[in-house]
């Protein structure tokens, strides 16, 4: 079984530009959560996918998007990056859509210049 | 906005020692959980404890619930340098699914 995995580790964008982060799902798990954590604070959800639905979203701009395929991969888009989207972004699965305990990928830390 | 609070936001202490952080938290809540974050990143799922529990043990963790004052504890026995991590409590959003609302984490440091 592995586990989740998510790309790149590290991302250097410009302010404006735009930025497309990946995750692959740890093997039978449907659901899937991103978080941002900026340096200090604890991880702040951002939205939550199940079944290639968006099941939930926390206090983010639109220009937060994101996208579930049928193999359980997904992606986090950031549109016109701003400084404060420098952060860590972690996406985490779980196997079913109300099962607490979740699975956390080594996240990907993205720096707006 | 954080759910969950803990306290202290750092803590030293040496190999062999306990080591006990305290999360509190605002709403109602189903359960509890606890996850550790080495250096910056993934976290790591530690244990839950549901709100009709009050004590939970695993392994070298313990943890406790308390509803009425909307807190937890996580003692950690016996620690060693491996332990050094932040921890972070955190509660279920119930708006979506299953998607966790953390604290900002209590930064633990064992020295051998």
């Amino acid at each position: 079984e592995t586990g989740v995995t998510q790309s790149p580790t590290h991302l250097i964008k410009t302010r404006g530009q735009q930025v497309t982060l990946r995750c692959s799902s740890q093997s039978g798990h449907n659901t899937v959560s991103w978080y941002q954590q900026a340096l200090g604070q604890g991880p702040q959800f951002i939205f939550q996918y199940y079944r290639e639905e968006e099941n939930g979203r926390g206090n983010f701009p639109p220009r937060f998007s994101g996208l579930q395929f049928p193999n359980y991969s997904s992606e986090l888009n950031v549109n016109a990056l701003e400084l404060d989207d420098s952060a860590l972004y972690l996406c985490a699965s779980s196997p079913g859509q109300f099962t607490d305990t979740q699975y956390f990928g080594p996240g990907t830390r993205l720096t707006v210049l | 906005s954080q759910q969950g609070e803990e306290d202290p936001q750092a803590l030293s202490i040496q190999e062999g020692e306990n080591a006990t952080m305290n999360c509190s938290y605002k709403t109602s809540i189903n359960n509890l959980q606890w996850y550790r974050q080495n250096s910056g990143r993934g976290l790591v799922h530690l244990i839950l404890i549901r709100s009709n529990e009050r004590e939970k043990h695993s392994g070298r963790l313990r943890v406790t619930l308390d509803t009425s004052k909307k807190s937890s504890s996580l003692l950690i026995t016996a620690s060693r340098a491996a332990d050094t991590a932040s921890y972070f409590c955190a509660t279920v959003f119930n708006q979506a699914g299953t998607a966790l609302i953390f604290g900002k984490g209590t930064t633990l440091s064992v020295s051998s």
